[in-house]
């Protein structure tokens, strides 16, 4: 049973154009959510959260959206660079009376190419 | 300087052996976790300690033991190992209690079973 859903295996991109990755959750209890970029033969490493109070997150290039009545966040990046290119994961947490002890659920990952 | 560190980044093996890998990490964090990232590319969490103190035990196989001496070590030991055992292993940490709580992840162990 995933609870975190990336359903595009893959997003290709032309330089200067916006990404949007998407990312869709089924579990309720689900409070803060994460993205990871990952690098091959790297760990993941985080990009940007956003807490379950808000609708949106901003960080330079890179914006999160979210929308709690859909169970769905996206990722902005605009504008898209090649270095942006790797695997983006969405994660999601519980932090609701803080036993979770940051336990992440991911999704399987979208791979983003973005061309010179 | 390297936050996370783990050792070996490659492991091959025979079936039935009963290998370890070690997991270091330098933030002063006091939670780590072990992740599993399959052929299907999910990230899964194994095991969480915290103050190395067992606090996640994701119905693991009883085959797979983490072992932490201390803070900054999480160790995984697996018993006769199975070739669906075979996947990049990640170990990562974080401070819970920060609003962030944002997880610094190791560059993987790859194991590969035969």
């Amino acid at each position: 049973d995933q609870q975190v859903k990336q359903n595009s295996p893959s997003l290709s991109v032309q330089e200067g154009r916006i990404s949007i990755l998407n990312c869709d959750y089924t579990n309720s209890m689900f409070d803060y959510f994460l993205w990871y970029k990952k690098y091959p033969a790297e760990g993941p490493t985080f990009l940007i959260s956003i807490s379950s109070i808000k609708d949106k997150n901003e960080d330079g290039r890179f914006t999160v959206f979210l929308n709690k009545s859909a169970k769905h966040l996206s990722l902005h990046i605009v504008p898209s660079q090649p270095g942006d290119s790797a695997v983006y994961f969405c994660a999601a947490q519980t932090r609701a009376g803080g036993t979770s002890y940051g336990k992440l659920t991911f999704g399987q990952g979208t791979i983003l190419t973005v061309h010179p | 300087d390297t936050a996370v560190s783990q050792t070996p980044k490659y492991l091959v093996t025979q079936m039935g052996n009963d290998k370890s890998i070690k997991c270091e990490q330098n933030l002063g964090h006091d939670t780590m976790y072990w992740y599993k990232q399959d052929s299907k590319k999910f990230l899964k969490i194994m095991f969480s300690y915290n103050n190395k103190e067992l606090i996640i035990n994701e119905t693991v196989p009883n085959r797979f033991s983490p072992k932490s001496p201390d803070k900054a070590h999480l160790n995984l030991h697996i018993n006769s190992l199975e070739l669906g055992d075979s996947a990049v292993y990640f170990c990562a940490s974080s401070q819970v209690r920060l609003a962030r709580d944002e997880q610094f992840f190791g560059p993987g162990t790859r194991l590969t079973v035969l």
